[in-house]
């Protein structure tokens, strides 16, 4: 157990909808990030986000966004949701702004349908 | 980041030690070889980094070759468990710029352990 929680672990909508992915981060640790993990392109990081700020952005679709709360859970929000985004998502946490130590969540299976 | 060159896929049985070779021939003298595992459909698992020493935790041991060109991850005794891909990671520790904490995985090397 890493220590980082997400839910829901399954989310079944249809195409054209939104749904939101949440994340709970290790005690303490100040930084959040997304990672999505498809069939096709394997483990890409989205966004990671810094004590409530956003720092680091990687290939994340402008239909995605996230945010960090100032209990330091955060959340990405998907939205006129497609076929092809069908995948594992992944939040992971560190202590710090420049954390290669990450420990990740068990991740949310999204199925758009 | 320093590209990686790990093979596709490794076998091993129980018990035995699995050795997980990595190549990165153009690494710089400020960046570290960290190694990750994913068992099926799990998050990844950190599990231990070096920079030129060797290194040693709970769950397995790094080898750094002196040029620093290539590193090998030992599990000393694989279980069943230790089935899963392993991803060789090479990034200056605290990277800074717009890269911040961002990890790219390769494909890995895909380890099957066998009773």
């Amino acid at each position: 157990d890493s220590g980082v929680t997400q839910t829901p672990k399954h989310l079944i909508t249809a195409t054209g909808q939104r749904v939101t992915l949440r994340c709970s981060p290790r005690s303490g640790d100040l930084s959040v990030y997304w990672y999505q993990q498809s069939l096709d392109q394997g483990l890409q990081f989205l966004i990671q986000y810094y004590n409530g700020e956003e720092r680091a952005k990687g290939n994340i679709l402008e239909r995605f966004s996230a945010q960090q709360f100032p209990d330091l859970h955060s959340e990405l929000n998907l939205s006129s949701l497609e076929l092809g985004d069908s995948a594992l998502y992944f939040c992971a946490s560190s202590p710090h702004l420049k954390g290669n130590e990450q420990y990740f969540g068990p991740g949310t299976r999204l199925t758009v349908t | 980041d320093a590209k990686t060159t790990q093979p596709p896929s490794m076998d091993c049985a129980e018990g035995r030690a699995a050795n997980l070779p990595c190549n990165h021939s153009t690494i710089s003298g400020n960046e570290y070889v960290y190694w990750y595992r994913q068992i099926h459909s799990q998050g990844p698992q950190y599990i231990i980094h070096g920079l030129k020493n060797n290194e040693t935790n709970e769950m397995a041991s790094l080898i750094i070759t002196e040029d620093r060109k290539s590193s090998t991850l030992i599990l000393p005794h694989a279980t069943l468990r230790d089935t899963a891909v392993y991803y060789c990671i090479v990034r200056v520790e605290g990277a800074g710029g717009t890269s911040y904490g961002k990890l790219t995985f390769g494909q890995g090397t895909i380890l099957t352990v066998h009773p």
